[in-house]
Order: structure tokens, then C-alpha cells, then sequence
């Protein structure tokens, strides 16, 4: 009956290293939504998965960025040769719909990436 | 993108007053949503409006939408210390391509209620 949870909750790694994070969804939500945010400002979409596949990736910023939900359950946020601009905030988000029927979003307490 | 601009950014009450955010977004939507953070870790949902609506309450919470001005306000009545947080409006667009539903945030409010 948890909530959505994130690990780590914090993350040091060096610029080029490669990172995971990890999301895990408040069980039978569908739909799995990656932001980032950034010092200031508003989450930003990442990515978006209904079920398994991601629907919608359209927010990643390059292709070192890639996540996978093999189960339709778990996530993984996968950073390859981890930059500096790459440092933020990564929060997870789930929802029992996707669309506008399920509207509400359930957030996890994020990531916090430092890449030194 | 941020699609969103929050108004004011940051705004210092007294306890028990009422605090009066609103938001500007750009595009069609099909809901509008406000959420909290503390801290700046985790986001928790405050209230959702359907475009077709034009006022919800919440307990303490008022949110108003006009779509014809592309707006939506969040009032807080007899505000405590314990609102202190960042407000953010986010928005679900009404034409989402591949069936995505991913919410377009602003900037936030910053909000500070003190006792």
C-alpha cells in the first residue's frame, strides 16, 4: 500500500560514469511517468510508459538516456557518460490510467543526481 | 518546456491569511492540476480542474479556471505555517501525441506562511 518509491535517494557520481535509478510504482498503476527537475524550476516529462513499452520518449534529452519496464511494474532510468548539466532532480510518477481519465499523478520522493 | 508561468514566484503571508496564486499556460488543455512540494523532493496532488469546469474546492483550497484567458488561480484560505512550500499548476494538453499523457509544469510559486 506504499506509496511510489525512488532509490537511491541520493546519487554522487563522477562526470562519464554511467548511473541507474531505480522507480518502483504503487502497485497496478499502468501508467509510469519519468520528470527531471532541475534547481528552480518545474518537473520536466521524460518519458512515458503504459505498461511495458514506452509510449511516449519524446522528452529525453539525447541518447545517452534510456529506461526500461521490463515487467510493466519497476523502472529503471538508465544515464550513459554522466555530464555535469546532467545534475537535477529525477522524479518518478504513476497513475492507475493514463490520459485524462486517470489524471492525477502519484509522485515518488526523487533522485537527487549530482554528477561532480 | 515549461508550459506554465506561476504568479507570483514567491509570496510571504501572515498566518490565517489567504494566499492567491495563479497560473498562465499556453495551450489547449484537458485538465489542469495543482500540486505541492516541500523541500524539493517529492510533488503531492492538491486538486485537479477539467477543462469543462470553471471552480472546485478542496477543504482550504479554491482553484478557478478560465479557459478563454488561458488561466487558472489556487487560493489558500486561513493559510498555516505548515503550507509553506512551492506551488506548481501543471497541465494535461488536450491533443497529446502517441497517447501520452504527461503533465507540462510551471516554475512554481514559493510560498511562505509565517507564524
Amino acid at each position: 500500500g506504499a506509496g511510489v518509491s525512488q532509490t537511491p535517494s541520493n546519487k554522487v557520481t563522477e562526470k562519464g560514469k554511467y548511473v541507474e535509478l531505480r522507480c518502483d510504482p504503487i502497485s497496478g498503476h499502468t501508467a509510469l511517468y519519468w520528470y527531471r527537475q532541475s534547481l528552480g524550476q518545474g518537473p520536466e516529462f521524460l518519458i512515458y510508459f503504459q505498461g511495458t513499452g514506452a509510449a511516449d520518449d519524446s522528452g529525453l534529452p539525447n541518447d545517452r538516456f534510456f529506461a526500461v519496464r521490463p515487467e510493466g511494474s519497476v523502472s529503471t532510468l538508465k544515464i550513459q557518460r554522466t555530464e555535469r548539466g546532467d545534475s537535477a532532480v529525477y522524479l518518478c510518477a504513476s497513475s492507475f490510467y493514463a490520459g485524462p481519465r486517470g489524471g492525477e499523478q502519484f509522485f515518488g520522493p526523487g533522485t537527487r543526481l549530482t554528477v561532480l | 518546456s515549461q508550459q506554465g508561468e506561476e504568479d507570483p514566484q514567491a509570496l510571504s503571508i501572515q498566518e490565517g491569511e489567504n494566499a492567491t496564486m495563479n497560473c498562465s499556460y499556453k495551450t489547449s488543455i484537458n485538465n489542469l492540476q495543482w500540486y505541492r512540494q516541500n523541500s524539493g523532493r517529492g510533488l503531492v496532488h492538491l486538486i485537479l480542474i477539467r477543462s469543462n469546469e470553471r471552480e472546485k474546492h478542496s477543504g482550504r483550497l479554491r482553484v478557478t479556471l478560465d479557459t478563454s484567458k488561458k488561466s487558472s488561480s489556487l487560493l489558500i484560505t486561513a493559510s498555516r505555517a505548515a503550507d509553506t512550500a512551492s506551488y506548481f499548476c501543471a497541465t494535461a494538453d488536450a491533443y497529446s501525441g502517441a497517447g501520452s499523457y504527461q503533465l507540462t509544469f510551471g516554475k512554481g510559486t514559493k510560498l511562505s506562511v509565517i507564524p
